[in-house]
């Protein structure tokens, strides 16, 4: 496809199982991005990839956040025993990577998560 | 701590006039600064961005002023249309590294 896809879109976890997004980015985009974006607030960074290495992971949240991207081209994100306060959108981006020309980053339509 | 604060968190325009939302940043290492558009249930999409080194861009009916000394920039819609009616979210990004940083965001909402 021509964009960031992401699946599944939506997803209901029963508290405390163990849930795993995926991002497929656009072919060819060397960096990708994981952002947390609660209701009603603007996306918040989670980590980031350059190929399959993670550059920062800073923005985890916790130690139950993990994200992997094996051969630098699909990602995935696992939170395990989820909380509800982990219910959010999740959303991946990626971009061209060459920050010195703020190359634009392109988002997907993320994945809701609703723990209950 | 919130590096980049938004106003208004919702606005009401009528159709043809002009939407205003405003940014603040503290961090004087940003050095991009890109506005996103956002539709229920998508993602954010760039919308026009610029660097500090221009006071002012324009791309059609949208512009972003930018004001380095008081550290803050501002998104100018002329001539709003329903199709604008949606969230807008104003980022900030360092030089050199490609993590946003995004405001809390504004519903806008064009009237007839």
């Amino acid at each position: 496809g021509a964009g960031v896809s992401q699946s599944p879109r939506y997803k209901v976890a029963k508290r405390g199982q163990d849930v795993a997004l995926r991002c497929d980015p656009i072919s060819g985009h060397v960096s990708l991005f994981w952002y947390q974006q609660a209701l009603g607030q603007g996306p918040e960074f989670l980590t980031y990839f350059q190929n399959e290495a993670q550059l920062d992971k800073s923005g985890l949240p916790s130690d139950r956040f993990f994200a992997e991207r094996p051969e630098g081209s699909v990602s995935t994100l696992k939170i395990q025993r989820t909380q509800q306060e982990d219910s959010a959108v999740y959303l991946c981006a990626s971009s061209l990577s060459n920050p010195t020309m703020n190359t634009e980053a392109f988002f997907g339509q993320g994945t809701r998560l609703t723990v209950v | 701590q919130q590096q980049v604060k938004q106003s208004p968190q919702s606005l009401i325009v009528q159709k043809g006039g002009i939407s205003i939302i405003n940014c603040a940043y503290e961090n004087t290492a940003f050095d991009y600064f890109p506005w996103y558009q956002q539709f229920p249930g998508k993602g954010p999409a760039l919308l026009i961005a610029i660097r500090p080194d221009v006071s002012e861009k324009k791309e059609g009916r949208f512009t972003i002023s930018f004001n380095k000394s008081a550290k803050q920039f501002s998104l100018h819609i002329m001539d709003s249309q329903s199709g604008d009616s949606a969230t807008y979210f104003c980022a900030a990004r360092i030089f050199g590294n490609e993590k946003l940083t995004f405001g809390t965001g504004t519903r806008l909402t064009i009237i007839p």
